[in-house]
């Protein structure tokens, strides 16, 4: 069972438009959500982190929510760039410390691409 | 600060030979993990370290044996490698439970 699903698989858009990439998760108990940003050939790199208690939490043009009620979180995407083109993953954490040091839950990625 | 480095970032075996993955970090890191990264699906932890000398399996342990002799290198070793473990291997590391991971470039393994 995937414990974090993340939706669209794949998505293109054009340069300068918005778009919106979802997560939803069962990983229990939480302890906290990050948004990784994958480029082809390359490892995660972070974007945003956001612990129970935190809303939204924005990175210059990317915009992260998160509601712990419904185990929901969103990566908005403004006025997108070239760059923009990599592989989002939603990476939740479990407030298990016994079991692989704090254990991180990766969702299999929505690949964003950019056209121009 | 060079962060999280993996040698060798491309590697084809054939079916039997075993190898050793290096990862190395530069940030006095506690943690580190290893993953394999296959298509349409998410990141799966193989083995991680919670310190120096210390070891322990993750979801897919089978197949790989990993050391941490020195806090800064976690090494991942494939005794007899199958095509099953055709991958990309990425390691990760990280100060403590709450912060970010560091991610290394990955390494892209074909056993043939």
């Amino acid at each position: 069972k995937n414990q974090v699903e993340q939706s669209p698989q794949s998505l293109i858009i054009l340069e300068g438009k918005n778009c919106t990439l979802q997560c939803n998760y069962t990983v229990s108990p939480f302890s906290n959500l990050r948004w990784y940003k994958q480029d082809t050939g390359r490892g995660p790199v972070s974007l945003t982190i956001m612990t129970f208690s935190e809303n939204t939490k924005s990175n210059g043009r990317y915009t992260a929510t998160l509601d712990a009620d419904t185990k929901q979180s969103s990566l908005h995407i403004t006025a997108s760039q070239l760059s923009d083109s990599a592989s989002y993953i939603c990476v939740v954490s479990a407030r298990t410390i016994r079991e692989y040091g704090n254990k991180l839950v990766f969702g299999a990625g929505t690949i964003l691409r950019v056209k121009s | 600060n060079a962060g999280v480095t993996q040698t060798p970032k491309f590697r084809v075996l054939k079916t039997g030979q075993s190898m050793t993955l290096l990862c190395a970090q530069d940030m006095n890191h506690e943690y580190m993990y290893w993953y394999r990264q296959d298509p349409g699906m998410g990141l799966r932890l193989i083995h991680y370290s919670v310190g120096e000398g210390t070891t322990a399996k993750g979801e897919v342990p089978d197949g790989y044996n990993v050391s941490r002799l020195k806090k800064q290198n976690f090494l991942l070793g494939l005794e007899s490698a199958a095509p099953s473990q055709t991958s990309v291997y990425f390691c990760a590391s990280r100060g403590s439970l709450n912060t970010e991971a560091f991610f290394g470039q990955g390494t892209r393994l074909t056993v043939v």
